[in-house]
């Protein structure tokens, strides 16, 4: 299953500058999107979101990024912080209605060094 | 904060053992699912559920699966016949409404 494409397995900035996360999507039918953290021996944790009206949403220090005609979207941590090392995943469904299903991309570990 | 709780955290069963995997969803949450990954490889959709019926399942929920809800709090996935290849860590997951998942920490199951 490609649908959801994240071609970084891993990312390493210093602590203080920026992040960017990348994830690409073939389904033209997807319509929401999702980023998750997730740290070793926990569930994946809601980060932001973004639905297929918009091109940016902000949330503190996470911003989410759309391209629609590419297909693509993008999350930058800004400051990125130590505590921000965990695995991001990203994920698209086709509607943002409850109960239908997540695609999920393979996920990129980020390592922030302080 | 509420969380989603499973349980256990770790299960081992021999290949063809029945498993039921338990998980309390945050309380005042309509919608459940399961998901699982089997090591190195992604998060995969399984199941959702409301309103006590199934919602939408996947192609690997075959027959073999079964999710319930037997009570006002719990929400089980059934394995009927485990298979080396049902060996995973198997997410939990609720929400309300339109809001984001919910995840749980999550059961690793080890078929031997």
């Amino acid at each position: 299953d490609q649908q959801v494409k994240q071609n970084s397995p891993s990312l390493s900035v210093q602590e203080g500058r920026i992040s960017i996360l990348n994830c690409d999507y073939t389904n033209s039918m997807f319509d929401y999107f999702l980023w998750y953290k997730k740290y070793p021996a926990e569930g994946p944790t809601f980060l932001i979101s973004i639905s297929s009206i918009k091109d940016k949403n902000e949330d503190g220090r996470f911003t989410v990024f759309l391209n629609k005609s590419a297909k693509h979207l993008s999350l930058h941590i800004v400051p990125s912080q130590p505590g921000d090392s965990a695995v991001y995943f990203c994920a698209a469904s086709e509607t943002e209605t409850s109960g239908s299903r997540l695609t999920f991309g393979e996920g990129t570990q980020l390592t922030v060094n302080p | 904060e509420p969380e989603v709780t499973q349980t256990p955290s770790h299960q081992v069963t021999q290949m063809g053992q029945e498993v039921i995997l338990r998980c309390v969803p945050i309380s005042n949450h309509l919608y459940f699912y399961w998901y699982r990954q089997i090591l190195g490889q992604k998060v995969e959709f399984l199941v959702s559920f409301y309103n006590n019926e199934i919602s939408e399942k996947s192609e690997i929920f075959d027959d073999q699966f079964s999710v319930e809800r037997p009570d006002g709090s719990n929400f089980t996935l059934k394995i009927r016949s485990t298979k080396l290849e049902d060996s995973a860590m198997y997410f939990c997951a609720s929400s309300e409404g339109n809001s984001p998942l919910h995840f749980g920490n999550g059961t690793r199951l080890t078929v031997t």
